[in-house]
């Protein structure tokens, strides 16, 4: 088992819709979480860090649940722009900082 | 500010040849990482650095070696290449952790290496 899993996709939505992510990790330890976005052939940049309280930074909105160990990512009002692999990444800290990637998943926000 | 700075963008080897990726970042960033990154796959850690002058193994370290030059340039050798090395590498560095363990933007990471190896 993954220890991040996360549907590939792809997502294909219309302009102007909502689309929700999920993504579920096994390791317990984990206490960082963040939802990174990648464009086709560029390197991974931080989209938003999640935190235990759900947070919001203008159409995104994460939340984490703990107990079942899962995070979510919801895009309102989905641009064209948009259109990207979202990575769901864990981090736990151990002398260094030990992120863990899922494989992403695909949004593709079309006309 | 340029961030982390990864050279070369592309790289075509044959099976055998050696090669150095070569990695520096102007954040004055304690922890540097190389990874790989794969179709289908998350990005896996091959070495990492926590500090100037260490070095350790992340998940897939075999047919790789790394170098912490200094606090800026962190580089990663293939001393005899395989065609399974074929892919995306990136660079990528971190400061340090808080207390809370919160971060704003833990990973930098470079533009990426596209590696091809025949």
């Amino acid at each position: 088992r993954k220890e991040v899993e996360q549907d590939p996709g792809p997502f294909n939505v219309p302009e102007g819709a909502t689309v929700a992510f999920n993504c579920t990790y096994s390791n317990s330890a984990s206490q960082s979480f963040f939802w990174y976005r990648q464009d086709c052939r560029k390197e991974p940049k931080l989209l938003m860090s999640v935190y235990s309280s759900g947070n919001e930074d203008g159409r995104f909105t994460a939340q984490l649940n703990r107990a079942s160990q899962y995070i979510s990512l919801l895009i309102r009002d989905s641009k064209l722009s948009d259109s990207a692999t979202y990575l769901c990444v864990t981090m736990f800290s151990g002398g260094y900082n030990k992120l863990i990637f899922g494989a992403g998943t695909r949004l593709a926000v079309h006309p | 500010n340029a961030g982390v700075t990864q050279t070369p963008k592309f790289q075509v080897l044959k099976t055998g040849q050696s090669m150095t990726l070569q990695c520096a970042q102007d954040m004055n960033h304690n922890s540097m990482y190389w990874y790989r990154q794969d179709p289908g796959m998350g990005l896996r850690l091959i070495y990492y650095s926590a500090s100037e002058g260490t070095t350790d193994k992340g998940e897939v370290p075999n047919g790789y070696n790394v170098s912490r030059l200094n606090k800026r340039e962190f580089s990663l050798r293939l001393e005899s290449a395989a065609p399974s090395q074929t892919s995306v590498y990136f660079c990528a560095s971190s400061g340090n952790v808080t207390g809370t363990g919160r971060y704003n933007s833990p990973l930098h990471f470079g533009n990426g290496t596209r590696l091809t190896v025949t």
